[in-house]
């Protein structure tokens, strides 16, 4: 089955700052890829996604960048704030066959005022 | 709000005693997930229903069951409970299988 690994395991950054996280996957077939934030004791949530059939998507202060080739999508967030501060989860899925979305180990992202 | 409704918000009970978690997905959804949370942990998805039927398993204990029923509720039943079964525990929906995953808030439970 799927395989998604996510880096850093711990991001800090100061406010105002860029924060990038990576995830890589293993199936060559995953085609569609949703990122989630959690914050403490809440539920994950979703944020951004993005499918094959594109290379990068935004929304406001998040965007998502895919590469096919290589096998990893990436999280970008500008501009952040205290309230970024969260574990951010990546997945991916196929459209066919065993199609569960599989979900990275989350990275803890801390925002430093 | 993600329209997926989980019940009891916590939950505090002794070891060796049995709780049952209930879950509505989203209107119109037919897959229904489990997942376990730990402290400072990932998701580990425990078990998958579509329509009713199992879908899927990951690292779910013998001592823990799930069903969902004809109107798509979910239960998800932990057994002979142990300290370290105290987690918060997560239902999500989606539409099909490898589609969006909505969550619900979760049910915190608490082994004595």
């Amino acid at each position: 089955g799927e395989n998604v690994e996510q880096h850093p395991s711990t991001l800090s950054v100061q406010e105002g700052d860029s924060a990038v996280i990576k995830c890589t996957y293993s199936d060559s077939a995953s085609n569609y890829f949703p990122w989630y934030k959690q914050e403490l004791g809440k539920r994950p949530q979703l944020i951004i996604d993005i499918r094959s059939n594109v290379g990068e998507k935004k929304d406001q202060r998040i965007a998502v960048t895919l590469n096919k080739t290589a096998k990893h999508f990436s999280l970008h967030i500008t501009e952040t704030q205290p309230e970024d501060s969260a574990v951010y989860f990546c997945a991916a899925s196929r459209s066919y066959g065993n199609n569960r979305l599989a979900f990275g180990k989350g990275n803890q992202v801390v925002v430093i005022p | 709000d993600s329209g997926v409704t989980q019940t009891p918000k916590h939950l505090i009970t002794a070891t060796g005693q049995r709780v049952t978690l209930r879950c509505s997905p989203r209107s119109g959804d037919l897959s229904v997930y489990w997942y376990q949370q730990s402290l400072d942990q990932g998701l580990q998805f425990l078990i998958q229903y579509y329509n009713g039927e199992e879908r899927a398993k990951g690292n779910i204990l013998e001592r823990f069951s799930a069903q969902q029923f004809p109107d798509l509720h979910s239960e998800l039943n932990l057994s002979s409970l142990e300290l370290g079964d105290s987690a918060l525990y997560f239902c999500a929906s989606s539409v099909n299988d490898g589609e969006t995953q909505y969550f619900g808030p979760g049910t915190r439970l608490l082994v004595l």
